[in-house]
């Protein structure tokens, strides 16, 4: 059974950093392209960040381009995404999501996810 | 900057089939045809439904169904049922940022 865990939520400041981690197991992590999305509570999805399997290709949404860093360590089954200067409109559930392409191209047809990881910006 | 519109709202009774439509602002949907549906129920994460515009993942029941036309996917629900009340969003590649969900739609099941 495909399993995804975030962790690494919680209360920040204006321009303060996190770091979320995402811990997979159930399927070959290494062979996933892996994504994180956003959800602020009460309202819509909004993906973030995306990572091929070999982390050769990485990709931003502009409202996070140059603040958040996607990386992942296949040896430990885990997706993390660094978040710096962080704004109280980054204040939402976190979600890391898996890719249903294996080793190929991620199109973007997140197969699985996690439950979450609260992150809340404030001063 | 790409955007998809989904309605707000649609409803239907037990039994009846409705539709969910997904348009794109420039040609994002007809040019890449890499439109996913998922159905999230309150206080859960997101299931995918349909993935590549028309395809079902293993275990997605065959009463939903994706399709296009233009630059408008849309996500039929056949037979509807009672455990159908959710939100809906669509999502698609769209080059640049690359990837942008819909709106959200929230179904009624009357």
């Amino acid at each position: 059974e495909v399993q995804l865990v975030e962790s690494g939520g919680g209360l920040a400041q204006p321009g303060r950093s996190l770091r979320l981690s995402c811990a997979a197991s159930g399927f070959t992590f290494e062979d996933y392209a892996m994504h994180w999305v956003r959800q602020v509570p009460g309202k819509g999805l909004e993906w973030l960040s995306a990572i091929t399997w070999d982390s050769a290709n990485i990709a931003y949404a502009d409202s996070v381009k140059g603040r958040f860093t996607i990386s992942r360590d296949n040896a430990k089954n885990s997706l993390y995404l660094q978040m710096n200067s962080l704004r109280v409109e980054d204040t939402a559930l976190y979600y890391c999501a898996k890719d249903i392409s294996r080793l190929g191209v991620p199109i973007g047809g997140f197969e699985d996810w996690g439950q979450g990881t609260l992150v809340a910006v404030s001063s | 900057q790409s955007a998809l519109t989904q309605p707000a709202s649609v409803s239907g009774s037990p039994g009846q089939s409705i539709t969910i439509s997904c348009t794109g602002t420039n040609s994002d949907v007809v040019t890449y045809n890499l439109v996913s549906w998922y159905q999230q129920h309150p206080g859960k994460a997101p299931k995918l439904m349909i993935y590549e515009g028309i395809k079902r993942p293993s275990g997605v029941s065959s009463r939903f169904s994706g399709s296009k036309s233009g630059n408008t996917a849309s996500l039929t629900i056949s037979g509807l049922q009672a455990e159908d009340e959710a939100d809906y969003y669509c999502c698609s590649y769209v080059g640049n940022s690359p990837w942008v969900f819909g709106g959200g739609t929230k179904l009624t099941v009357l």
